[in-house]
């Protein structure tokens, strides 16, 4: 089936420090969703993305967090600065639309130290 | 608040089945999703329902009570290749995310 890609699969990076996660939605989707998944807990959404914009942030969706997509290349989260609880699995997720089912990557398991 | 909730883990013996509820309290619903995620792998979509009833889509089949915030996965005659976690993710409203529950273990045995 279709295949959404992230890098990388693991990131470990100091807090204070910026780290961005990249997605590779596949090819002809056009909604765009991250997802952090704390060790044991559930996966939470965090946002959704369509046409360059936000449509919805949960608020879990912090101030130090952004989204972009620019001219359709990697759909990436940016954390600047990262603290502690940060550390998380971080899922990416693309929709052709809306309603349409969600097709998840694999994951980026970030840890912040 | 919202939740979904499921069992933690079920196990069942290769050749028979296993059912995986699901049950959510939520304040909007648009829809209800099942997904398989085996560890370190991305979730595989495998059902979505938003009317009651059942859904048979050959190896497993999926039922949904809005009424009563009820759902099941029913994976028959089991392999051992479908141990795995099962996730059941609800659509609050139609533009939102996914709120999802912490996924049901199933351990299938020879």
């Amino acid at each position: 089936g279709p295949k959404v890609l992230q890098i990388p699969s693991h990131q470990i990076i100091d807090m204070g420090q910026m780290v961005t996660l990249n997605c590779d939605p596949v090819s002809n989707h056009l909604y765009f969703y991250w997802y952090k998944q704390i060790l044991g807990q559930q996966m939470e959404f965090l946002v959704n993305f369509y046409n360059g914009k936000v449509m919805e942030k949960s608020k879990l969706f912090k101030d130090q967090f952004s989204v972009e997509r620019p001219d359709g290349s990697y759909f990436t989260l940016k954390i600047q600065p990262t603290a502690l609880e940060d550390s998380a699995v971080y899922f990416c997720a693309s929709s052709l639309d809306w309603g349409d089912e969600q097709y998840f990557g694999p994951g980026t398991r970030l840890t912040v130290l | 608040g919202q939740g979904v909730e499921q069992p933690d883990n079920l196990m069942s013996v290769e050749g028979t089945f296993a059912r995986v509820n699901c049950t959510y309290s939520t304040s909007g619903f648009n829809g209800l999703s099942w997904y398989q995620q085996r560890e370190g792998h991305a979730p595989v979509f495998l059902s979505y329902v938003v009317l009651d009833g059942l859904k048979d889509s050959g190896h497993f089949s999926t039922f949904l009570s809005r009424s009563n915030g009820y759902s099941y996965l029913l994976l028959t005659e089991l392999q051992i290749k479908d141990s795995a976690s099962y996730l059941c993710a609800v659509r609050v409203n139609y533009a939102q995310g996914l709120t999802f529950g912490l996924g049901t273990r199933v351990s299938v045995f020879p």
